[in-house]
């Protein structure tokens, strides 16, 4: 089957620096996103990655490893409007977009 | 402008109902998607459609039928409906045909603000 695990819930300190892991087992790979949804809106873009290595845009970076099917989103200089769900998304061979359940990260002053 | 829009934004109905859900997209997209976000925030997809096509229709019960009189909109209809019915529903639109084989940033789903269906 097809699998995106991410760590549920993650909490981090206002001006620190967070990493949120994903694992995937998926049928085929065509890219990795990341998604940011606040609560009660919709997700929104923040990354997308298809050749292993680091993207990085502002104070946010997606890692990929293919052969280990794995990425990681990094925040840095956390903000309190930081605080939010992030989904992690996978696209398969059919260029199906499988998703994570959402890491929901809590940000403290 | 939005983007992607969807309407209504809430809807609170009665178990058996028929009811829709419209979206809409502005952006000349060929793609568009409905989700179903359940209590977990788990993201499903339920339907696609390229060009008025259907493209992926994923296991979901024959009580929705997505409709989508043109390209840039996508509605969804649901028959008789059911306590477990009751989740977010997403609409959301790419660029990129889901058979295109194009790897790119034109791959990004763009989401409208989604509906909140709730069946009493």
């Amino acid at each position: 089957g097809q699998n995106i695990d991410q760590p549920t819930e993650m909490t981090a300190t206002e001006g620190a620096i967070v990493q949120i892991n994903c694992t995937y087992q998926t049928s085929g790979f065509n890219g990795l996103f990341w998604y940011q949804q606040h609560a009660g809106e919709a997700p929104t873009f923040l990354s997308y990655n298809v050749l292993d290595g680091l993207e990085e845009k502002g104070r946010f970076s997606s890692f990929l490893s293919r052969s280990k099917g794995y990425s990681y989103l990094l925040l840095k200089e956390l903000q309190m409007k930081d605080s939010a769900s992030y989904l992690c998304a996978v696209t398969d061979s059919n260029y199906q977009l499988i998703w994570g359940a959402g890491t929901k990260l809590i940000i403290k002053p | 402008d939005t983007a992607v829009s969807q309407t209504p934004k809430y809807l609170v109905t009665q178990m058996g109902n028929d009811k829709s859900i419209k979206c809409e997209q502005n952006l000349g997209h060929d793609t568009m998607y409905w989700y179903k976000q359940d209590s977990k925030k788990f993201l499903k997809i339920m339907f696609s459609y390229n060009n008025k096509e259907l493209i992926i229709n994923e296991t979901v019960p024959n009580r929705f039928s997505p409709k989508s009189p043109d390209k840039a909109h996508l509605n969804l209809h649901i028959n008789s409906l059911e306590l477990g019915d009751s989740a977010v529903y997403f609409c959301a639109s790419t660029q990129a045909s889901a058979s295109s084989g194009q790897m790119s940033f034109q791959e990004t789903q763009y989401f409208g603000p989604g509906t909140r269906l709730l069946v009493l």
